[in-house]
């Protein structure tokens, strides 16, 4: 079962837009998310992080929006820039499980367009 | 300040045998993970350490099994290799353990088993 589902596998933006991607999950007991970058040949590099508590999370460009009631989050990165194409991932982690085990989506490639 | 590294970058193992995956933790980390990503998929929980004890452990047989040292670095070893193991593995550290913290990734071993 998937309980991190990223439905779009690819999103194509032209440069100085924004980008928006989005997740959603099942699992009611998640209270932290995160949201990595992944180029080829790269491991996954951090972004932003948000937690239940709060609603919105910003940090320069990116912005981390989470709707709790529908399980969802979404990012925004304002303006797109070319170095922004890549491979973006959600995770989620539950408190309870007190390691910290991320549950990752699918993915998303973002391709931004000159 | 040094980020995570790990060794090999590649490997071709042969199904039925063993093999060692290493990380070196970033600079001041105490907590490491490892996660498994399989072609077109995220990122995989396999197990965490954290003061050299496994502190968490994902939905993986006994044969993925791994070790963490006083220096926090860490293995990786899988007995049996299946062909499905077949994947690129990821290291992750962080600066404590807990549900809410970020977690910071090496570049990953690809792993091909024939």
């Amino acid at each position: 079962d998937q309980q991190v589902k990223q439905n779009s596998p690819s999103l194509s933006v032209q440069e100085g837009r924004i980008s928006i991607l989005n997740c959603d999950y099942t699992n009611s007991m998640f209270d932290y998310f995160l949201w990595y970058k992944k180029y080829p040949a790269e491991g996954p590099t951090f972004l932003i992080s948000i937690s239940s508590i709060k609603d919105k999370n910003e940090d320069g460009r990116f912005t981390v929006f989470l709707n709790k009631s529908a399980k969802h989050l979404s990012l925004h990165i304002v303006p797109s820039q070319p170095g922004d194409s890549a491979v973006y991932f959600c995770a989620a982690s539950e408190g309870e499980s007190g390691a910290q085990k991320l549950v990752f989506g699918q993915g998303t490639r973002l391709t931004i367009n000159p | 300040e040094t980020g995570v590294t790990q060794s090999p970058t590649h490997l071709i193992k042969t199904r039925g045998q063993q093999v060692t995956l290493r990380c070196s933790s970033q600079s001041g980390h105490n907590t490491v993970s490892w996660y498994q990503q399989a072609l077109g998929q995220g990122p995989q929980f396999i197990f965490q350490y954290y003061r050299e004890e496994e502190n968490g452990r994902g939905n993986f047989p006994p044969r993925f099994s791994g070790l963490q040292f006083p220096n926090y670095s860490s293995e990786l070893n899988v007995n049996a290799l299946e062909l499905d193991d077949s994947a690129l593995y990821l290291c992750a550290s962080s600066p404590r353990t807990g549900w809410n913290t970020e977690a910071f990734f090496g570049q990953g071993t690809r792993l091909t088993v024939v």
